[in-house]
């Protein structure tokens, strides 16, 4: 079945820190990559939508220069979150999606970054 | 997007068949209904989704009311794994986005 691949797992540094998250789309190509992040106990909430090519689409609130996204391919979508805090410690997850229409979603097995 | 109301949460026993309710009465004609879960510390999982008639994989099946405002996701057999957060979501057929509710956490006792 369809596999994302999301690199790392988990990571820990020190406020300030900018930190790259990887998402691939392993066997299959994706125009479309979806970010979300998760505080404990509450569900997903969608950040951005990631589109190859071309400027990603920020959900209200999200600050695009707080969370930087770049899909220079079509396997390929990175978040940086820019000069972290602990504030932006959480669970940051990302799907994507086959073409198609009415494809399902498939969604990496998150990262969790922990801003000391 | 049209939302949907799930129950917060809900316990079953294992090997027993559980229903898990999801209603939807603003969903639109185009809206297809789409079942993920999540088990924890990992990302969401595709079950299950439908349009207007009932659907079955290896996963699950899909009850869909016959006037599409509500529907029931089935395990034949709940296991200890199948406890997860599970959310019922409503996407456009050439919608991209999924926009996630609070979900129904399933707790199964063994």
């Amino acid at each position: 079945g369809a596999v994302v691949s999301q690199h790392p797992s988990w990571v820990i540094c020190k406020s300030g820190t900018s930190v790259k998250i990887e998402c691939r789309s392993l066997d299959f190509q994706a125009t479309t990559m979806f970010w979300y992040r998760q505080f404990p106990k509450q569900s997903l909430m969608l950040m951005a939508t990631s589109n190859e090519g071309s400027k990603a689409t920020y959900e209200q609130g999200v600050e695009k220069d707080k969370f930087l996204i770049n899909h220079a391919s079509l396997t390929l979508s990175t978040l940086t979150v820019t000069s972290a805090h602990p504030e932006d410690s959480s669970f940051y997850i990302c799907s994507a999606r086959d073409r198609g229409a009415n494809q399902p979603q498939h969604f990496g097995d998150g990262t969790r970054l922990s801003i000391l | 997007d049209a939302k949907t109301t799930q129950p917060n949460s809900m316990e079953s026993n294992e090997e027993e068949p559980v229903h898990l309710p999801c209603n939807h009465s603003t969903i639109s004609g185009t809206d297809y209904i789409h079942w993920y879960r999540q088990l924890p510390s990992q990302g969401p999982e595709y079950v299950i989704h439908g349009l207007t008639s009932n659907v079955n994989n290896r996963m699950a099946s899909l009850a869909i009311a016959e006037d599409r405002k509500s529907s029931t996701l089935i395990l034949h057999r709940a296991t200890l794994r199948d406890a997860a957060v599970y959310y019922c979501i409503l996407r456009d057929r050439y919608g991209n986005k999924l926009v996630f509710g609070a979900g129904t956490i399933l707790r199964v006792k063994s």
